[in-house]
C-alpha cells in the first residue's frame, strides 16, 4: 500500500539553527515529491518539488531537499532558520501529480 | 491575479443540516481539488473534478457528499445532513490545464463546525 511517513510531529530549533524534516515514502514506482508549508489558519504553500534529474531541489524561502531514492527519503532541509519559519510542514507524494497524499505533518516551533 | 478563493471562511451548521463550500479557483485553472484536515490529522485528498467531470472521487464519502464544478461558477462541495465528524477545515486548490509542474494552488480553507 502507499504510504508516506513523516517521523517528527513537532521539532523545536533555536532560530539560526539548521533544520531537517524527515519524509519517507513507500510506493511501488518513484512518485513525485511535494513539501508543502501551512501557517496557522492559512492555505497550504508549496515549497518545492521533485520530478526527477537533480536529486538536491532548491525551493522557495531558503529552503532544499534531497531525494534519495535508496532510502525512498526526501528530506526538507534550510541551513539557518528564521523564526517566520515557524509553521507545520506537510510531505505530500503524488503518482501522476494529480492526487497529494500528505503526511501527518511536522510542527515546527523556533525559539528566539 | 487574485488566487484560490474559497468561501465561507467559517461556517457553522447544526447536526442535520446542510453544508454548502464554495471555491473559485485561480483565473485560467480549469482543475479543482478538495481536500480535508481533520483536527490533529494531514489533508485527505477528497476528489478531482475538471469544467464538468469529475475525474477521480476515490476519496469522497460514499454517502451525503457530492462535489460539482459547472461550466460556469465555482465548484461546489455539498455536505448533505451533516454531522459532527463532520468538522473540519476543508481546503480546495487548482491548477492550470495542461500543467508540467503540477503544482497546487491551494484556498485559505473552510473551516466547517458542526454543533
Amino acid at each position: 500500500a502507499q504510504s508516506v511517513t513523516q517521523p517528527d510531529i513537532h521539532i523545536t530549533v533555536s532560530e539560526g539553527a539548521s533544520l531537517e524534516l524527515r519524509c519517507n515514502y513507500s510506493y511501488g514506482a518513484t512518485p513525485y515529491l511535494f513539501w508543502y508549508v501551512q501557517s496557522p489558519g492559512q492555505g497550504l504553500q508549496l515549497l518545492l518539488k521533485y520530478f526527477s534529474g537533480d536529486t538536491l531541489v532548491q525551493g522557495i524561502k531558503g529552503f532544499e531537499a534531497e531525494f534519495k531514492r535508496s532510502q525512498s527519503s526526501f528530506n526538507l532541509r534550510k541551513p539557518s532558520v528564521h523564526w517566520s519559519d515557524a509553521a507545520e510542514y506537510f510531505c505530500a507524494p503524488s503518482i501522476g501529480g494529480n492526487k497529494l497524499t500528505f503526511g501527518t505533518g511536522t510542527q515546527l516551533k523556533v525559539e528566539l | 491575479n487574485a488566487g484560490v478563493m474559497q468561501n465561507p471562511r467559517h461556517l457553522v451548521r447544526r447536526r442535520g443540516q446542510e453544508a454548502r463550500l464554495r471555491c473559485s479557483p485561480m483565473k485560467g485553472h480549469s482543475h479543482v481539488y478538495w481536500y480535508r484536515q481533520l483536527p490533529e490529522e494531514g489533508l485527505k485528498f477528497m476528489v478531482y473534478l475538471q469544467k464538468e467531470n469529475i475525474i477521480d472521487e476515490s476519496g469522497m464519502p460514499k454517502e451525503r457528499f457530492s462535489a460539482e464544478f459547472p461550466k460556469e461558477g465555482p465548484s461546489i462541495l455539498r455536505i448533505q445532513q451533516v454531522v459532527r465528524g463532520d468538522s473540519a477545515a476543508y481546503f480546495c486548490a487548482s491548477s492550470p490545464p495542461n500543467s508540467r509542474d503540477y503544482e497546487q494552488y491551494f484556498g485559505p480553507g473552510t473551516r466547517l463546525t458542526v454543533t
